[in-house]
């Protein structure tokens, strides 16, 4: 199985301030048509997940534009570049290239 | 508006059964793969089965259920389905249901929990 690695697991953050999570995945992400199914998705405290980003770096319908995607291969990035005060939560990445699919073991964010 | 309500959770025993069901609203459901994603109390979330659009023709399981739930979907109802027989503690979990499957998770459902004990 695909292992997906994330960090920090814990990140405290300053509002106002950028924050950065890495994911990486123990082989490369991209699939035979071309994409990589890497999303990036929020949990906030006592909800659902909701998906912020999928196939690396295009943000979902809603989400604000603070939030942003990148990397390629297996090194991939989320970044907030102005923490507000609904981004506490956990962060996970996930792949969906290689079945199964998994999930990073999550980033817990913390102003 | 996207919904996806699931149901059907509750205390089993372990080696026990149970069906959770996830209704679908506000987009074509038969043109949509769907995904079943789990989260055990205070951990990170597992991936579960998927099954494709249109009648379902392809499933997908992750070992750690594999040969003891089954996912389907009646798309005339809108409906997501998973038997899960041979239940263990470890299958104690909120269960999501969520749309698609590479690009899993446009949708989310609420949640339902499952709780395996004696």
């Amino acid at each position: 199985d695909v292992v997906m690695t994330q960090s920090p697991l814990s990140l405290p953050v300053t509002l106002g301030q950028p924050a950065s999570i890495s994911c990486r995945s123990s082989q490369s992400l991209v699939y035979s048509d071309g994409n990589t199914y890497l999303n990036w998705f929020q949990q906030r405290p006592g909800q659902s997940p909701r998906r912020l980003i999928f196939k690396v770096s295009n943000r979902d319908s809603g989400v604000p534009d603070r939030f942003s995607g990148s990397g390629s291969g297996t090194d991939f990035t989320l970044e907030i570049s102005r923490v507000e005060a609904e981004d506490v939560g956990v962060y996970y990445c996930m792949q969906g290239t290689h079945w199964p699919w998994t999930f990073g073991q999550g980033t817990k964010v913390e102003i | 508006e996207v919904q996806l309500l699931e149901s059907g959770g509750g205390l089993v025993q372990p080696g026990g059964s149970l069906r959770l069901s996830c209704v679908a609203s506000g987009f074509t459901f038969n043109s949509f793969a769907m995904s079943w994603v789990r989260q055990a109390p205070g951990k990170g979330l597992e991936w579960v089965s998927s099954i494709s659009s249109s009648g379902g023709v392809n499933t997908y399981y992750a070992d750690s259920v594999k040969g003891r739930f089954t996912i389907s979907r009646d798309d005339s109802k809108n409906t997501l389905l998973v038997q899960m027989n041979s239940l263990r503690a470890e299958d104690t979990a909120v269960y999501y249901c969520a749309t698609g499957y590479r690009l899993l998770g446009a949708a989310w459902g609420q949640g339902t929990l499952v709780t395996v004990s004696s």
